[in-house]
């Protein structure tokens, strides 16, 4: 079955600068790639996903980038700020297998003020 | 924002007793899911439901573990005789159309703590 493989699983950046987290698959016929936020002792919430047919896809601070050739997804957080720590979830899945999703790891943020 | 909305919040259960983790979908969702995430650990996909059937399961959906959309509204998911390492947060969600991916939108979970 699919395996996702998340890293770094901690990331302590300054804030202001840019936080970047990767994420690598082992299906290719995935072709959804959704990432999720965290915070502590709350549900995972869908910050950004990326279809297999696009490259890149930003919104506001937060973009993905997908690399289908070599299996592997980005998330990139620039201008980092303070509410931005978190653990974040990279996930995949297939439709054809029942469109569940398969987690990485996750990354656990802290932005330091 | 419509959101997922599961019931109860905390759980506590001795070990061997049944047990009903209950979720309302949004609305107009077609896929509803549940996943676990043990403490500290990834969120785990446990079993895809669309059309009142069971699409997808995975390996930690055993016979004690059983879904069941008893009403238009309400996606149960019952584990038959729970055991220790059944302690986790469930989370259900749900996504709308089935013709592609769609995001799944997570309810803010049932912690289960098996005694």
């Amino acid at each position: 079955g699919e395996n996702v493989e998340q890293h770094p699983s901690t990331l302590s950046v300054q804030e202001g600068d840019s936080a970047v987290i990767k994420c690598t698959y082992s299906d290719s016929a995935s072709n959804y790639f959704p990432w999720y936020k965290q915070e502590l002792g709350k549900r995972p919430q869908l910050i950004i996903d990326i279809r297999s047919n696009v490259g890149e896809k930003k919104d506001q601070r937060i973009a993905v980038t997908l690399n289908k050739t070599a299996k592997h997804f980005s998330l990139h957080i620039t201008e980092t700020q303070p509410e931005d720590s978190a653990v974040y979830f990279c996930a995949a899945s297939i439709k054809a297998a029942g469109n569940k999703l398969t987690f990485g790891g996750g990354t656990r943020v802290l932005v330091k003020p | 924002e419509p959101e997922v909305t599961q019931t109860p919040s905390h759980q506590v259960t001795q070990m061997g007793q049944e047990v009903i983790l209950r979720c309302v979908p949004i609305s107009n969702h077609l896929y509803f899911y549940w996943y676990r995430q043990i403490l500290g650990q990834k969120v785990e996909f446990l079993v895809s439901f669309y059309n009142n059937e069971i699409s997808e399961k995975s390996e930690i959906f055993d016979d004690q573990f059983s879904v069941e959309r008893p009403d238009g509204s309400n996606f149960t998911l019952k584990i038959r005789s729970t055991k220790l390492e059944d302690s986790a947060m469930y989370f259900c969600a749900s996504s709308d159309s089935g013709f592609s991916n769609q995001p799944q939108h997570f309810g803010d979970g049932t912690r289960l703590s098996i005694l």
